[in-house]
C-alpha cells in the first residue's frame, strides 16, 4: 500500500527565516511526486511534479527536491503570503490515483 | 469561466437523505476525481473516471455513487447520508493518463445532522 508522511504537521517562521518540509514515501513505482499548496477554504493548488531521484524543480521562494525515499520542499527567505498548507502526493505505476500525506501547515510571522 | 467549479459551496443535509454534489470542468479533461478531505486523513480517493461512462472506485468508495454520462459533469451522490460523510469534498480533473497534475475545485463542505 502506497504511503506518505509529512513532518512537521504544523510549523512557524519568521519572516525571511528559511527552511524544510519533509515528504517521506513509500510506493510500489513511483510515477511521480506532487506538491500542492492549499490556502484555507480553497481547494489544492499544484506547484510542481518531480519524477525521479535527483531531480530538482524551482519556483520563486520555493525548491522541490527528490530521493528515493523522500521529498523536500525547500523555502527561502519565506513571507507572510507564503502561509498555507502544504501537501505531498505520489502516483505510483500503473496507478491513476493520488495518495496524499496529511500536510505541513506552515505559518510565516511578518 | 474556465476551471472547474462545484456546487454548491456549503450543504447542510439530515441523515438518510439523499443529496448529490456537483463538479463541472471546462477543459474537456480526460480524468475526474473525488476526494474528501478530513483532519488527520488527509485527502482520500472516493471515485475516479477515465472518461464518460468510466468510473472506478478509490480508497473509500462505500455509501457513494458517481456518473459521468458527459466528459465534462461528474456528481457525487450520497445516496442515504450519514454523519461520518460530513466532510470537504473536492472534485479534480486531469488531462492524460500519468504523472500529470490535477487540478481542483474549491470544494463543498457538507455536514450531515
Amino acid at each position: 500500500e502506497d504511503q506518505v508522511t509529512q513532518s512537521p504537521e504544523a510549523l512557524r517562521l519568521q519572516e525571511g527565516e528559511s527552511s524544510s518540509l519533509n515528504c517521506s514515501y513509500t510506493v510500489s513505482g513511483l510515477r511521480g511526486l506532487f506538491w500542492y499548496r492549499q490556502d484555507p477554504g480553497k481547494g489544492p493548488e499544484f506547484l510542481f511534479t518531480l519524477y525521479s531521484a535527483g531531480e530538482e524543480k524551482e519556483k520563486e521562494r520555493l525548491k522541490a527536491t527528490l530521493t528515493k525515499k523522500e521529498s523536500f520542499l525547500h523555502i527561502t527567505a519565506p513571507k507572510p503570503e507564503d502561509s498555507a498548507t502544504y501537501l505531498c502526493a505520489v502516483q505510483a505505476d500503473l496507478n491513476e490515483k493520488l495518495t496524499f500525506g496529511t500536510g505541513t501547515r506552515l505559518t510565516i510571522i511578518p | 469561466d474556465a476551471g472547474i467549479t462545484q456546487s454548491p459551496r456549503y450543504k447542510i443535509t439530515e441523515t438518510g437523505r439523499q443529496v448529490t454534489l456537483m463538479c463541472h470542468q471546462t477543459w474537456s479533461h480526460s480524468y475526474m476525481f473525488w476526494y474528501r478531505q478530513d483532519l488527520g486523513h488527509g485527502l482520500r480517493l472516493i471515485y475516479y473516471s477515465a472518461a464518460a461512462d468510466i468510473t472506478d472506485k478509490g480508497e473509500v468508495p462505500d455509501g457513494y455513487v458517481v456518473s459521468r454520462s458527459k466528459t465534462e459533469n461528474f456528481p457525487l451522490t450520497l445516496e442515504s447520508a450519514t454523519r461520518s460523510q460530513t466532510s470537504v469534498y473536492f472534485c479534480a480533473s486531469s488531462e492524460f493518463r500519468g504523472a500529470t497534475e490535477a487540478f481542483f475545485g474549491q470544494g463543498t463542505r457538507l455536514t450531515v445532522v
